[in-house]
């Protein structure tokens, strides 16, 4: 079964300084897509990122980019010049056919 | 688009009542999802549609949970009789493919005293 693996459970980051969030999963598949998404204090889920396996180059959204290692399969999320408003709970996902969530990291942003 | 939106936002029911949570998915997305969030058990796969048509409904707890999508733009999740322990954030997405990636709706936080 596909799993998805966040090993820190929380983060934090000095305002303007860059934090790196990790993630793993487990998959037979060659062709997938992978995901990180932001659950900030208000509940609303918002798609941060989207990564299609197939493609080498890493998805970069403004201050957001990933680092996606396909061979270790792992799938860490950069956010550069960190606000505030980055404050929340970060999920990655795998989703071939069915969505497979992380447990989630929980970001602090320290003004 | 408005997103997806779901209602209520909150609800608070006693146990042993009937609880009725609604979503409207986003238009042309033929795909609807029904997740549960919690503390303990973090975001769970309850069922997913298809086209209207119910797919896999292999997470929904228990026959106290049923949820149907008699059209393309509306879905309920229905919970008879409601526990305490099915307190938590019920979220309804929707996607325009399976994989693709799905817009959340904001949410209906149960509690269930």
């Amino acid at each position: 079964a596909q799993t998805v693996t966040q090993s820190q459970p929380e983060m934090s980051v000095q305002e303007a300084e860059t934090v790196t969030l990790s993630c793993t999963y487990d998959t037979s598949e060659s062709d997938y897509y992978l995901f990180w998404y932001k659950q900030p204090p208000s509940r609303q889920m918002i798609l941060v990122i989207r990564q299609e396996a197939y493609k080498q180059q890493n998805a970069t959204e403004n201050r957001f980019s990933v680092n996606f290692q396909k061979a270790a399969k792992s799938f860490s999320l950069k956010i550069s010049d960190s606000q505030l408003g980055d404050a929340a709970m970060y999920f990655c996902a795998y989703s071939r056919n069915q969505f497979y969530f992380g447990t989630g990291t929980s970001l602090t942003v320290i003004p | 688009d408005a997103g997806v939106i779901q209602s209520p936002r909150h609800e608070v029911t006693e146990m042993g009542q009937e609880v009725t949570l609604r979503c409207k998915p986003i238009s042309g997305h033929d795909y609807l999802f029904w997740y549960r969030q919690t503390m303990m058990r973090g975001l769970e796969l309850l069922i997913y549609f298809n086209n209207n048509v119910p797919i896999d409904d292999s997470g929904m707890p228990e026959d106290r949970f049923s949820a149907k999508m008699p059209n393309a733009s509306f879905s309920t999740l229905k919970i008879q009789p409601s526990e305490p322990r099915d307190s938590a954030v019920y979220f309804c997405a929707s996607s325009p493919q399976g994989d693709y990636g799905y817009t959340f709706g904001s949410g209906t936080r149960l509690t269930v005293v």
